[in-house]
């Protein structure tokens, strides 16, 4: 596609709800990194996907949260028993390589997840 | 471990002033530098890069350079319009992100 697409755009749930995130990665593009934008936070990083494998999760804030990539495009971050702390906006990127330093990483527009 | 200290906003600037937004970094070995900007309502979009030392980068008027002796990569711009008003983030990038907490400029017409 164009660029990186996620969806939904918002999501509103309720404490101790299951929610899924969707990540569709430009096309071609091997790498999928996952970030969080929270008011208290900033900007931090998640996990990333070279290909399906995840060789980096160390981002993931709980074991709540799990992310899985299939057929080297879609992602999908997964948050169980959601907590208010978890209200924050959930940033996908892509890249053509994953792990090089150079490689500029494009982003979607993110989901605004709310947890009430 | 890497991290990025950027300058707390927000700042607040007339149009056509001179810009600069001050960017340090702890990095062991050779990481790539960038600046991201996020404009109102709008999702995150690389603004310029510089991939090692003494390389400047640039875009829309904007200029950085990664510098190793004194470990920074300002950003900087001669003359602000409405339009740049927005977010920017510092990140150095050895294969996933360090964003800076991120500075928000507004500038006044």
């Amino acid at each position: 596609g164009a660029g990186v697409s996620q969806s939904p755009s918002n999501k509103v749930t309720e404490k101790g709800k299951d929610v899924e995130l969707r990540c569709d990665p430009i096309s071609g593009h091997t790498a999928l990194y996952w970030y969080r934008q929270s008011l208290g936070q900033g900007l931090e990083f998640l996990i990333y996907f070279q290909g399906n494998s995840a060789p980096d999760k160390s981002g993931l804030p709980s074991d709540r949260f799990s992310a899985e990539r299939t057929g080297g495009s879609v992602s999908t971050l997964t948050i169980q028993r959601t907590q208010q702390e978890d209200s924050a906006v959930y940033l996908c990127a892509s890249s053509k390589l994953a792990g090089e330093r150079q490689e500029t990483q494009y982003f979607g527009p993110g989901t605004r997840l709310l947890v009430l | 471990g890497n991290s990025v200290t950027q300058m707390e906003g927000p700042v607040t600037l007339s149009e056509e002033a001179f810009l600069t937004i001050n960017c340090t970094y702890t990095a062991t070995g050779y990481p790539s530098l960038f600046w991201y900007v996020q404009y109102p309502g709008e999702g995150l979009q690389l603004l310029l890069k510089a991939t090692k030392a003494d390389d400047k980068g640039s875009n829309k008027g904007f200029e950085a350079t990664y510098r190793k002796e004194t470990t920074s990569f300002h950003l900087e711009k001669g003359s602000v319009q409405v339009s740049d008003s927005a977010v920017y983030f510092c990140a150095l990038q050895g294969g996933k992100l360090i964003f800076g907490q991120g500075t928000e400029l507004s500038v006044k017409p």
